[in-house]
Order: structure tokens, then sequence, then C-alpha cells
């Protein structure tokens, strides 16, 4: 258990829909970054924010945003959502800006569209 | 931008065997990353490599780092059949700043008894 915690474990929704994916990072942890890993594309950073504010961007698409709460944890927002989103998103954290510590997973959340 | 690639990207090994995983990548990186993910699973760290020469190693499993050839490997010593999982590398580009981690397609490995 890498402590740190992501909800829902599944999501099951339809083309068009919104969701919002949940993430708490490890205790003292300060950096959170989102991943995507899918069959076509592998594992992809998405994006990071450090104590509530985006760090850097990745491969994220404009229909996705994300935001960091002052309690630190962070949402992953997913609109207008395609087929090809169907993928298992990763939370980690880290407890620097520039990701010099390791980056801890949490246990994702798999995402199913229909 | 950072590329990283991994080869192979599936074997196959009997248990007692030696075997190593490479991962190369295009430009430069600052640290160098190994993961492990059992299927449905999350990615667990086994490795952090941060300078040139860096070598680590936990139980069967050693991984090190060569900076100047771009090139990190993970070698497996006497394989066992717990140790099936894929593994990945991931490299964070050196430019300064924050960057999440660029990952390889991850090695898909079967040890059989």
């Amino acid at each position: 258990d890498s402590g740190v915690t992501q909800t829902p474990k599944h999501l099951i929704t339809a083309t068009g829909q919104r969701v919002t994916l949940r993430c708490s990072p490890r205790s003292g942890d300060l950096s959170v970054y989102w991943y995507q890993q899918s069959l076509d594309q592998g594992l992809q950073f998405l994006i990071q924010y450090y104590n509530g504010e985006e760090r850097a961007k990745g491969n994220i698409l404009e229909r996705f945003s994300a935001q960091q709460f002052p309690d630190l944890h962070s949402e992953l927002n997913l609109s207008s959502l395609e087929l090809g989103d169907s993928a298992l998103y990763f939370c980690a954290s880290s407890e620097l800006a520039d990701s010099y510590n390791e980056q801890f997973f949490g246990p994702g959340t798999r995402l199913t569209v229909l | 931008e950072l590329k990283v690639e991994q080869n192979p990207l599936f074997l196959s090994m009997q248990e007692g065997k030696n075997y190593t995983i490479y991962c190369n990548y295009s430009t430069t990186s600052d640290r160098l990353y190994w993961y492990r993910q059992d299927p449905g699973k999350s990615l667990e760290s086994l490795f952090v490599l941060l300078s040139n020469g860096a070598v680590k190693q936990e139980g069967r499993l050693m991984a090190s780092l060569d900076t100047k050839a771009r090139l990190s490997t993970l070698h497996i010593t006497a394989a066992v059949h717990d140790l099936s999982a894929t593994y990945f590398c991931a490299g964070q580009y050196s430019g300064g700043g924050a960057d999440g981690l660029t990952f390889g397609k991850g090695t898909h490995l079967i040890i059989q008894p």
C-alpha cells in the first residue's frame, strides 16, 4: 500500500458524460500527478499540481481538467467522454515540486465509457 | 521531447535463468525509474537511479544506469515465478523544473517453472 488513495475504483459511464476522479496523496506529499494507462497509448503523464498550483502539463486533452484543493487532495475532471477515454487513471504523489523524490502511485480508477 | 524505449516487450523465461531488460532513452534524463505492475494493479516502485554508474540491487533484481549511453538495464538473476509481472522504466526530462515521468511500453515478463 503506497499511501495514495483514489476513488472510485471503477466507473462505468456513457459517451458524452462527465466524471470526476478523486485522489488523496500520501501524508506530507505536496505534489500530485495524474497518469492515464491504456492499451493504445501506454502510460502517459497528464498533469501535475504542487501545493494547489498547476506545475506541469503533459498529454492532457482540453476536455480534461484537474485541480488540487487546500487539503491537497486532487480531482481529475473528464468531460464529453469518448470511447477512447476508457483507461486506467492513476494518481501519484511525491514530496517536492520537482519530482526529485520518488513518485508513489495509487491503486487507480478504471474508467469504462460505453 | 524525451522518448523511452524498452526491449524486449515480451519475455518468457524459465525459473533459474538470468536475463536483462534494456531501457534506452532519447535525451538527457536526470533520473531513471523502474516500476513493477501486476495485472490490474498499481505501479510499485523498484528503483530510482540518480546518477551515471548508479547500481541498485534488491533481491534477484539489479538495476544500473549509464547516462553516457542513455541506457538503463534491469537484470534478473535466477528468476522465480513470483517475478512474473510487467516492468516499466521511466525517465524524467532534465530541462529543469517539474515534469511527469515518461514511460516505456513495458516488458511483460512470464517466468515458467
